[in-house]
């Protein structure tokens, strides 16, 4: 069964550094998402990214984060200047179609980055 | 901005009894999803509803959706040690064609065998 691929499973860093996550979504999905969680909240949208530019953000996603498809499979977050608090586990997720029609679009996640931030 | 609230935040069952969680949204929803997320793992897509009214069966497990579409339930019948988790309801954002999902801040399920 297909499913969403994340590098590296934990990512230490100092603060003020630069970090990547990376993704590999399913193949024939087109709509790319990142989501964090800090440990024992719930699950927070950051953006979404379709036909290769954002579609939409939110106010946690602001000038410090950014993302690329750098090629056809990857799929990367990159936070500029870490703070502690950005320290979470990162979620990618993609799906066949966006939330917001009432066809099927489930959202399929990857098994997370947990990033540390000291 | 949307708000979607779930509760109860914690449930702890003995084996075998029934469990529900309840999710409400600030607005109306095109559809509401439901995700569990096993300790240490990732959410995973459990069901989707779509109509007002809906009610759809998994097994043990049966979602609604509200008639105005704005309230959803999780119900499992006999729970199992299996069905520790926390469960999500999510809901796509207020804008029409909204890309996020909002999701509520889930119930964590403990069953004591």
């Amino acid at each position: 069964e297909p499913e969403v691929t994340q590098t590296p499973s934990h990512q230490v860093t100092q603060m003020g550094q630069e970090v990547i996550l990376r993704c590999v979504p399913i193949s024939n999905h087109l709509y790319f998402y990142w989501y964090r969680q800090i440990l024992g909240q719930k699950v927070e949208f950051l953006v979404s990214f379709y036909n290769n530019e954002i579609s939409e953000k939110s106010e946690i996603f602001d000038d410090q984060f950014s993302v690329e498809r750098p090629d056809g499979s990857n799929f990367t977050l990159k936070i500029r200047s870490t703070k502690l608090e950005d320290s979470a586990m990162y979620f990618c997720a993609s799906s066949e179609a966006y939330p917001g029609r009432s066809s099927y679009n489930e959202q399929f996640f990857g098994p997370g980055t947990r990033l540390t931030v000291l | 901005g949307q708000q979607v609230m779930q509760i109860p935040q914690y449930q702890h069952v003995q084996e075998g009894e029934d469990f529900t969680t309840y999710c409400n949204s600030s607005t109306t929803l095109s559809n509401i999803q439901w995700y569990k997320q096993r300790p240490g793992g990732h959410p995973v897509f459990l069901i989707q509803l779509v109509k007002s009214g809906e009610v759809k069966k998994q097994k043990r497990l049966t979602f609604q959706f509200g008639e105005a579409k704005k309230n959803s339930s999780l119900h499992i019948t006999a729970t199992q040690t299996t069905d520790v988790g926390t469960y999500f309801c999510a809901g796509p954002g207020s804008g029409a064609g909204s890309y996020q999902l909002t999701f509520g801040k889930g119930t964590k399920l403990s069953v004591i065998p």
